[in-house]
């Protein structure tokens, strides 16, 4: 167990729609970081929060957004749904100033 | 693009074989690299990090090795057991402290029993 949750483990939805993932981060950790994994592909970068703040960007689309509350939690919002948007998002957070990220369970999207 | 990739996307060893598993990354700046292992329907876990300043490190059972001159990475399993059987990601950072990892496409290892 990585200490980073993320909830829900699971969501179907329709083309079109619009879903939140949720991450909590380990204990103390400020930065927040969203990856997309595809079908037997790599993990891609999506956003990176830190402490509040946006940090980096990576390949996200316009659709979708992120943000990081005071608690540390962070939301992935994915919005106009669209059947290529199925994939596993993780969650990652790593301690100030250290590299290591630790990886979430994952919420695995399926848009159908 | 990517700028990490992984030479073999397979490798099936037999059980209690050492498994070698390669990496190449093409930024020369990149000064820390790390291994992570993920099992069917989970996320990736830690394995072993190195910084560009080393060439070698052990953890329990693996070993990273560095080559800076060809910009290499391996992760080697030692006694490989059917519960190495996973994917394995190698990634990169490369700006110090807290900024994104780039990943390679991952080495699925398959341990014959």
């Amino acid at each position: 167990d990585s200490g980073v949750t993320q909830t829900p483990k699971h969501l179907i939805t329709a083309t079109g729609q619009r879903v939140t993932l949720r991450c909590s981060p380990r204990s103390g950790d400020l930065s927040v970081y969203w990856y997309q994994q595809s079908l037997d592909q790599g993990l891609q970068f999506l956003i990176q929060y830190y402490n509040g703040e946006e940090r980096a960007k990576g390949n996200i689309l316009e659709r979708f957004s992120a943000q990081q509350f005071p608690d540390l939690h962070s939301e992935l919002n994915l919005s106009s749904l669209e059947l290529g948007d199925s994939a596993l998002y993780f969650c990652a957070s790593s301690e100030q100033g250290r590299e290591t990220q630790y990886f979430g369970p994952g919420t695995r999207l399926l848009v159908l | 693009g990517e700028s990490v990739g992984l030479h073999l996307p397979t490798l099936s060893v037999q059980e209690g074989d050492n498994s070698i598993i390669n990496c190449a990354y093409s930024n020369s700046a990149s000064d820390y690299f790390i291994w992570y292992k993920q099992e069917s329907g989970k996320g990736p876990q830690f394995i072993i990090d190195i910084r560009s300043n080393m060439d070698k490190r052990q953890g329990q059972r693996v070993t990273v090795l560095l080559n800076k001159t060809v910009k290499h990475l391996s992760l080697q399993i030692a006694a490989t057991q059917p519960g190495d059987s996973a994917v394995y990601f190698c990634a990169e950072n490369i700006n110090s402290g807290n900024t994104p990892l780039v990943f390679g496409k991952g080495t699925r290892l398959s341990v014959i029993a």
